[in-house]
């Protein structure tokens, strides 16, 4: 069992839909992060939160906004989403934004029809 | 900059032999480094973290690193392989600045064999 939750673990949803992503963790970690990661590919950054602040954001496109509404919360809410962005999505979590390691969820796997 | 280079995409093993997985790094000021393993279906799972003390170090499941500065290396390795060993290693750098971006290497997909 991993101690980042992220919810739901499978998502379809056409081009014209709006969903949202969910990730807890319950560690006290005040650094939270998004990644995406492609079949057979590293994760690629999209997002950092830093004591609930937006401290990175890689360029992503409008369609992905995140929220930090807490501590122990991160979103990703979706919207006009493109089949390019059928993925598997990461959250992941760290004490700091510092070098510390972070701690990642099982992800939730993506598929845009 | 920091970058982090996995030698071979793909290793073959058979079950019960040395497990020895590649990294090379790159980094301007003394890095952090990690392995990350995927198992299929899952998110990364921390294998093991150098982070300047001892340049051995010990993970879970059997599995060590060893930190070598003049090589720039900090390759993997687990004295015998088992089948729950298959799934796909990431090798990590984090050499902090102002942004503290974890890079990763492209993985590397290893294989048990019976």
């Amino acid at each position: 069992d991993t101690e980042v939750t992220q919810t739901p673990k499978h998502l379809v949803m056409g081009m014209t839909n709006k969903k949202s992503l969910k990730c807890e963790q319950h560690m006290g970690h005040r650094a939270m992060y998004w990644y995406k990661q492609k079949a057979k590919k590293p994760p690629e950054l999209m997002f950092v939160y830093s004591y609930e602040k937006l401290s990175i954001n890689e360029s992503v496109p409008s369609r992905f906004s995140p929220e930090c509404p807490n501590s122990s919360l991160l979103n990703l809410h979706l919207h006009a989403l493109q089949p390019e962005d059928s993925a598997l999505y990461l959250c992941a979590s760290s004490r700091f934004l510092s070098n510390q390691p972070q701690h990642f969820g099982d992800g939730t796997r993506l598929s845009i029809l | 900059a920091q970058s982090v280079t996995q030698l071979g995409s793909h290793v073959s093993v058979s079950e019960g032999a040395l497990v020895l997985l590649r990294c090379n790094y790159s980094s301007s000021v003394p890095p952090y480094l990690f392995w990350y393993v995927q198992y299929p279906n899952q998110g990364l799972q921390l294998l093991l973290k150098y982070t300047s003390a001892a340049t051995l170090v010990k993970g879970i499941n059997g599995f060590e690193a060893e930190f070598k500065k003049s090589e720039t290396s900090f390759h993997l390795t687990k004295p015998s392989a088992h089948m729950s060993d298959a799934a796909e290693y990431f090798c990590a750098v984090n050499s902090g600045g102002s942004n503290y971006k974890l890079t990763f290497g492209k993985g590397t997909l290893l294989t048990v064999n019976p």
